[in-house]
This record gives C-alpha cells, structure tokens and sequence, in this order.
C-alpha cells in the first residue's frame, strides 16, 4: 500500500481565496483524522471521521473551515475564505478503528501559506 | 477530556549516549493506547513505539523502550545508542475509546556528533 496519500503537497495563495487540501486514507482504514501543525499550537485534531461520518469536529476553528468524505476513500479539507492565520501544515491520518488500537498512519502534510 | 504533556521542548544527547523524553497524560478512561511518533525533518510523522495500558510490561522496539508508570500518569521513552538519524521532533500521543489521538507539543531532539 502507497500509505495516506495527501496532494498538494504545497499551497500557496491569497488571503480570501479557496483552498481544498485532498488525502486518501489506506485502503482498508475506516477512521480518517485531520490535523493542523504549527510552531504555536502544536497538533491540534480537526476533526475525524469514522466510517466515513464525522464523529467529532470540535477542532475545527471556524466555519470558514469544512470537511467531507463522500466515500471510504476520500477526504477534503476546505477552507473558504482563507487567512494568513490558517498558515500551517495540515496531517490527514488514517487508522483501522478496532478496539481502541488507534496507531494512526499519516500523510506527508501540506504545507498551506495564505499570504 | 484527554491531555499530553510534554515538559522539554529541547534536548540535546552525544551519539553512543542513552537520552529519556518525558511525557504525563491525563484520562479517565481505564483501557487507552499511547504512543510515541518521530518527525524528522522530512516531516512525516512516524510511529517509533506503542504502549497498550492494560499491559504492564513495558514495550520495546530495538533502541527504543518506554517507561510506562500507570498509577503516575507516566510515558517516557528511552533511545539508547543514539544516532545522527534519530533528530527529530518526538510526539507522545494518546488514543482512546473515541479513536482521537491527542498529542503533546512535541520534543525536538539534535544528537550531536
């Protein structure tokens, strides 16, 4: 397996602009996690998926951000109206929920500035 | 609620030399995982060692051990034989029977030649 595949790998654009960041989580895995990376914060979860239903987005910050996972095999982070502030690297993960074994595999991130 | 602390944002060890993160966490559950991940400049997040907490004995992965101290809250990890390839950014994380992870603010580790 390829592991969780995110693309772009780097986005640049402009304040009030939309941005959509992809992944594709292992074939198999039935939770999918976003997160957000940065120097202040840390990881912070966004939100999570499981079964392809969103569970928790309490992570989310506004609702300028949204997510969705139509199938097993896909997930989108979209942000609209970008800010400077969301600059970070954003982690899609994706894990096999059984019990509470919940080792996450993780994408390469993208790394999004909002100039 | 679930937290992760991690006390030392740096650290620094000579290679050979045995170096130890720490890390406290705070749940109510009973039955919870924890994990130690890397991130090396490359910046994927690898996991490194897997802790179940209904065992006891402490888990070990080649170079890399944990102390696992239930009753404290405790979860340190131990890198003995320190190499170049293990600077890094090292991350303890938690999951728990909602199958969030929840992450500390990381350690970031330079092994010196």
């Amino acid at each position: 397996d390829a592991g969780v595949i995110q693309s772009p790998r780097h986005e640049v654009t402009e304040m009030g602009q939309e941005v959509t960041l992809r992944c594709k989580p292992i074939s198999g895995h039935n939770s999918l996690f976003w997160y957000r990376q940065t120097m202040m914060r840390g990881l912070e979860l966004l939100i999570y998926f499981n079964n392809n239903v969103p569970i928790d987005d309490s992570g989310m910050p506004e609702d300028r951000f949204s997510a969705k996972m139509p199938n097993a095999s896909f997930s989108t982070l979209k942000i609209q109206p970008s800010e400077p502030r969301d600059s970070a690297v954003y982690f899609c993960a994706s894990s096999l929920s059984g019990g509470r074994n919940t080792e996450a595999f993780f994408g390469q991130g993208t790394r999004l500035t909002v100039v | 609620a679930q937290t992760v602390t991690q006390s030392q944002p740096e650290m620094s060890v000579q290679e050979a030399e045995t170096v130890t993160l720490s890390c406290t966490y705070d749940t109510s559950e009973n039955n919870y995982y924890l994990f130690w991940y890397k991130q090396p400049p490359s910046r994927q997040m690898i996991l490194v060692i897997r802790q179940e907490a209904y065992k006891q004995q402490n888990a070990t992965e080649n170079r890399f051990s944990v102390n696992f101290q239930k009753a404290a809250k405790s979860f340190s990890l131990k890198i003995s034989d320190s190499q170049l390839g293990d600077t890094a950014m090292y991350f303890c994380a938690l999951g728990g029977s909602n199958y969030k992870l929840t992450f500390g603010k990381g350690t970031l580790l330079t092994v010196n030649p």
